[in-house]
């Protein structure tokens, strides 16, 4: 079936830092979102990818999609300690409200 | 954050009890969801529906029963558990289907089973 993974697992980063997730998908998805879910907390919505190549920014946070719409990446500028948490992407296909999620890159930021 | 809704936040049940889990969203959406969290899994989606209706079963043991009798509100009812089922359930709602709406969550009720 329909995975989509995430790498890496698990980062640390010293405060100040930079720090990319990346997620693959074994098929060709519709759109992309991506969540993050602070410790002891819920997914949090952040951002909806659509177009192929589409580039998105939030003050320090950069998403990509890739052009065959099958990877995504996030990537954060200058980590802060407010950017710990865990990141899912979640990429769903046309037609169907299956949103399947990555299995979650871990952040951890080191003051 | 009070968009979406669950009760209880914490539940610990034997294997031979019946419970229910709620949702509830306050804000007008017409999708509803049930997610599954594991330890070191994914979030597994358990059931989808909209407008009271359900279009995605991904393949739940028939111990898990969802019932969403209109678009505000969503149940899990729960029998017969195993304590691989100990998780935290996620509701969430979106505006509309399919797949192109941002979802809300709700804080998820963490699920013990003895």
């Amino acid at each position: 079936g329909q995975q989509v993974m995430q790498i890496p697992q698990y980062q640390h980063v010293q405060e100040g830092e930079d720090f990319t997730t990346y997620c693959n998908s074994s098929t060709t998805l519709s759109n992309i979102q991506w969540y993050k879910q602070r410790p002891g907390g819920h997914p949090v919505f952040l951002i909806q990818l659509v177009k192929s190549g589409e580039v998105k920014k939030q003050k320090r946070l950069t998403f990509q999609f890739g052009e065959a719409k099958k990877n995504s990446s996030l990537h954060i500028t200058a980590t802060q300690t407010t950017d710990v948490g865990t990141y899912f992407c979640a990429g769903t296909t046309s037609g169907t409200y299956k949103y399947i999620f990555g299995t979650g890159t871990r952040l951890k930021v080191l003051a | 954050e009070t968009g979406v809704t669950q009760t209880p936040r914490h539940l610990v049940m034997g294997m031979t009890n019946k419970k229910s889990l709620k949702c509830e969203q306050h804000l007008g959406h017409n999708a509803m969801y049930w997610y599954k969290q594991s330890a070191k899994k994914p979030l597994e989606l358990m059931f989808v529906y909209s407008l009271e209706e359900r279009v995605e079963n991904n393949s739940v043991p028939s111990r898990f029963s969802p019932e969403c009798p209109n678009s505000s509100h969503l149940f899990l009812h729960l029998h017969t558990l195993q304590p691989e089922d100990s998780a935290l359930y996620l509701c969430a709602s979106s505006q509309e289907g399919p797949g192109d709406y941002e979802q809300y969550f709700g804080p998820g009720t963490r699920l013990t089973v003895t």
